[in-house]
């Protein structure tokens, strides 16, 4: 079962807004409204900063959205920031067989 | 404050079992929403799911297909801890090891993780 697909970086200056697409199949993105994103700071374990396409847990800026259109899902991070510049992650259900996929990840450089 | 606390040895011998264990504060394996999991990663493979466990009046168990037939994860109910054990290793089994909750046992999204544990199979 292949990972999502993510681009493999993306930059931007601070200030400015960055998108990060995660695109899979109508076995897992498109068929389920179970997407979550991660980020990862380097020698770090990943954290949750969307659940359920668009969800923000407590305590995760409101500088973090998210949306799905089809088998694509999206991260928007606005008014960037070089605390941001980390890797980023998307993970959707993928059913009762395969359970879970994660995306390849995305660098993202604040410039 | 929730916290999982990871342990067990770093360094495995090609085809011995990797065996890591989980300890939980603040929160209970015994939960009726989450589920615990355990994920890896490493350069060659990323982010890899490999199975969970949770209790929804009995114990339940799912696994990744890639490693079913060679991993299982048990709860230690009386340690509040659960514990990932991996048969047959090989050098691709090399990668840092998480494990991670499940805020909502079907939700599929992990709301708190481990450290993670470096193991290094290798003779």
């Amino acid at each position: 079962q292949s990972a999502l697909t993510q681009p493999a970086s993306v930059s931007g200056s601070p200030g400015q807004s960055i998108t990060i697409s995660c695109t899979g199949t109508s076995s897992d993105v498109g068929n389920y409204d179970l997407v979550s994103w991660y980020q990862q700071h380097p020698g770090k374990a990943p954290k949750l900063i969307i659940f359920e396409v668009s969800k923000r847990p407590s305590g995760v800026s409101n500088r973090f959205s998210a949306s799905k259109s089809g088998n694509t899902a999206s991260l928007t991070i606005s008014g960037l920031q070089a605390e941001d510049e980390a890797d980023y992650y998307c993970c959707s259900y993928a059913g009762t067989r395969t359970y879970v996929k994660f995306g390849g990840g995305t660098k993202l450089t604040v410039l | 404050q929730v916290q999982l606390q990871q342990s067990g040895p770093g360094l495995v011998k090609p085809s011995q079992t990797l065996s890591l264990t989980c300890a939980i504060s603040g929160d209970s394996v015994f939960s009726n929403s989450a589920a615990w999991n355990w994920i890896r990663q490493s350069p060659s493979r990323g982010l890899e799911w490999l199975g969970r466990t949770y209790y929804k009046s009995k114990w339940y168990n799912d696994y990744a297909v890639s490693v079913k037939s060679r991993i299982t994860i048990t709860p230690d109910t009386s340690r509040n801890q659960f514990s990932l054990q991996l048969n047959s290793v090989a050098p691709e089994d090399t990668a840092v090891y998480y494990c991670a909750r499940e805020g909502v046992a079907g939700h599929w999204y992990f709301d708190l993780w481990g450290r993670g544990t470096l193991v290094t199979v290798s003779s």
